[in-house]
């Protein structure tokens, strides 16, 4: 069974950093590319950033690029954000998401995120 | 970024009724459209990728079509379990951004 384990979440003052870590386990953790989504009541789910299987590929949404960093320890099977330079705007659920891909005749059809984890909050607030 | 745009944002319906929600992308996506379940306190679940693929384990009553810009998440007869929030998602081009979601509530 594929599970994803969300950690280090809480309360940090603005300016603060905090680090996320995300184990995972049921699944071949190394060949699947590794996704955190937020959400708030007020903007819903937001895509945040995302990294390649091995590690060498890396995207981040806008409003957290230059602050966040994501990352991967696949000996540990453990997916990680670091935040740094926290804002108010960053309080919200962190979800760590798994990858998958669908492929029709070699041509890929769709990306989605088959697995979440239970999420962790983070509080930006003085 | 591309914009998703979902309708309604709520609606009341009873058990055994059919439900529909129409999502829109800003520009053309294919079939890079994925729906999802959420419930309170929980996490989203995968229903349909791929804008009409049934996930694994999601029950047949759910379905989804569309392509290009507009598409539909279609659930046939409204169980009890079904009352939930449901997003849609681009994954064409990152980042892969949601819907704003639409609650679905017992009439």
């Amino acid at each position: 069974e594929v599970q994803l384990l969300e950690s280090g979440g809480g309360l940090v003052q603005p300016g603060g950093s905090l680090r996320l870590s995300c184990a995972a386990s049921g699944f071949t953790f190394s060949g699947y590319t590794m996704t955190w989504v937020r959400q708030t009541p007020r903007k819903g789910l937001e895509w945040v950033s995302a990294i390649g299987s091995s590690g060498d590929s890396t995207f981040y949404a806008d409003s957290v690029k230059g602050r966040f960093t994501i990352s991967r320890d696949n000996s540990k099977n453990t997916l990680y954000l670091q935040m740094n330079s926290l804002r108010a705007e960053d309080t919200a659920v962190y979800f760590c998401a798994r990858d998958d891909v669908a492929v029709v005749r070699g041509i890929r059809v769709g990306y989605y995120f088959d697995s979440w984890g239970q999420g962790t909050l983070v509080t930006v607030s003085s | 970024d591309m914009q998703m745009t979902q309708s309604p944002s709520s609606l009341s319906a009873s058990v055994g009724d059919r439900v529909t929600i129409t999502c829109r992308a800003s520009q053309s996506i294919s079939t890079f459209l994925n729906w999802y379940q959420q419930k309170p306190g929980k996490a989203p679940k995968l229903l349909i990728y791929a804008a009409s693929s049934l996930q694994s384990g999601v029950p047949s009553r759910f379905s989804g079509s569309g392509s290009g810009t507009d598409f539909t998440l279609t659930i046939s007869t409204l169980h009890p379990e079904d009352f939930a929030t449901y997003y849609c998602q681009q994954s064409n081009s990152p980042p892969h951004t949601f819907g704003g979601g639409t609650k679905v509530e017992i009439k």
